[in-house]
């Protein structure tokens, strides 16, 4: 089954550092989201993404994050100055449409950490 | 705001017997509900979903039990095997949020020899 990828497995950055986490989603999916889980919590919703814009964002994504599909194959997250609290794993997901009944792929995640 | 709840932090069963985790929801706009699995360092994986139209779903030796009127879903599985311990993430979303998913808390399920 094709995977979706996600690169670096692990980042350790300095607090008020930039972090840009890279994702490549399945070749034909269309919709692409991202989640995050900290440690021992539950698995959130972080912001979806459609057609080359956010389609629906959580109150998590303040302005310090953005998203950005520069190539077509690529779907990254970048946090523009991490804070301690932003230390968990983000995963990135993508699914061929918007619809809740088509399955939901997720990578391996890039476990943050953030000094 | 635990609009999704998995109240069985773990779970300890016996190979060869019947898992029962369960997870409890309180937003009325909730249509459809997943279940997922997850291993350590990995992303969770899709296992089984059900529609708010149906009260069961099997698939092999997972079913999900949906009960609206209680806001309870349940995912057996049985027989358990060695190979089942992972994390146990409860999922909903409904037609009004259809992009994204509300998890749970998750539950560790641990099957013994």
């Amino acid at each position: 089954e094709p995977e979706v990828t996600q690169t670096p497995s692990h980042q350790v950055t300095q607090m008020g550092q930039e972090v840009i986490l890279r994702c490549v989603p399945i070749s034909n999916h269309l919709y692409f989201y991202w989640y995050r889980q900290i440690l021992g919590q539950k698995v959130e919703f972080l912001v979806s993404f459609y057609n080359n814009e956010i389609s629906e964002k959580s109150e998590i994504f303040d302005d310090q994050f953005s998203v950005e599909r520069p190539d077509g194959s690529n779907f990254t997250l970048k946090i523009r100055s991490t804070k301690l609290e932003d230390s968990a794993m983000y995963f990135c997901a993508s699914r061929l449409s918007g619809t809740p009944y088509e399955k939901l792929l997720f990578g391996s995640g890039t476990q943050l950490s953030v000094l | 705001d635990q609009q999704v709840k998995q109240n069985s932090p773990s779970l300890s069963v016996q190979e060869g017997r019947i898992s029962i985790l369960n997870c409890d929801y309180t937003n009325s706009m909730f249509d459809y509900f997943l279940w997922y699995k997850k291993y350590p360092a990995e992303g969770p994986t899709f296992l089984i979903s059900i529609s708010s139209i149906k009260d069961k779903n099997e698939d092999g030796r997972f079913t999900v039990f949906l009960n609206k009127s209680a806001k309870h879903l349940s995912l057996h599985i049985v027989p358990s095997q060695p190979g089942d311990s992972a994390v146990y993430f409860c999922a909903a979303t409904g037609t009004g949020t259809a992009s994204k998913l509300t998890f749970g808390t998750g539950t560790r399920l641990q099957v013994t020899l």
